[in-house]
């Protein structure tokens, strides 16, 4: 079946700093999606590709959509306390697929 | 927009007994709509789809007669754990979408229902 590798599984970071992480596959995908999870919360959407090669921005974060549709990256600039949380993508296609999650702590 | 609630939000029941958890689309309708299973620490495991007025697609090794589902309106679908045991202790959280399994294959996620059998 169709899987999802999401690393890193984990990240320690100080406050300022700028966090990237990325989803592949074996498979092609026709939209990758970004969630946080806050502890003990439901996902939120956070940003949704749909196009190979698309570069996308919500503030401070910024996703793009790989050109093989095979892959696609999370970056967060000038990272923040309230940024905590894990981070999953989501491969979209006549199934959706999430990754295992990217555990993020951020040190003030 | 796309506010998707669930409740309760936790429960904790015996043994033996079954529990109805409800999840409900507030300000979209949702042809579809996700059950989900979290162990603390790992992914969301996807449990079951269900689409308004059919019976739902059981993900392979979740037991259909032990997880309920019924999605009997656009806004609202619920899960019922049948005699729970303490191995059914998790977090569920439900996710709607107006799309499905179709593009653009967003979905909301309600806020989770952390269920504890003693």
């Amino acid at each position: 079946g169709q899987q999802l590798n999401q690393s890193p599984q984990s990240m320690f970071i100080q406050e300022g700093e700028d966090v990237s992480m990325n989803c592949t596959s074996s498979s092609i995908f026709n939209t990758w999606l970004w969630y946080k999870q806050d502890p003990g919360e439901g996902p939120v959407l956070l940003i949704a590709l749909y196009k190979a090669g698309e570069l996308t921005s919500n503030g401070r974060l910024t996703a793009q959509f790989g050109i093989t549709r095979k892959d696609s990256f999370l970056n967060i600039s000038a990272s923040i306390p309230s940024d905590v949380g894990i981070y999953f993508c989501q491969g979209g296609s006549e199934k959706l697929v999430f990754g295992k999650g990217t555990k993020l702590t951020v040190n003030p | 927009g796309a506010v998707v609630s669930q409740h309760p939000s936790w429960v904790i029941c015996k043994s033996g007994t079954s529990v109805k958890i409800e999840c409900r689309s507030l300000d979209f309708q949702a042809t579809t709509m996700f059950w989900y299973r979290q162990f603390p620490k790992q992914s969301l495991m996807l449990m079951a789809t269900s689409n308004e007025g059919s019976k739902a697609t059981y993900e392979q090794g979740v037991e259909k007669d032990k997880f309920l589902i019924n999605h009997a309106s656009l806004t609202l679908s619920t899960l019922t754990v049948t005699s729970a045991h303490p191995e059914d202790s998790s977090f569920y959280i439900c996710s709607a979408s107006s799309s499905g399994t179709f593009p653009p294959y967003e979905q909301y996620f309600g806020p989770g229902t952390r269920l504890t059998v003693t």
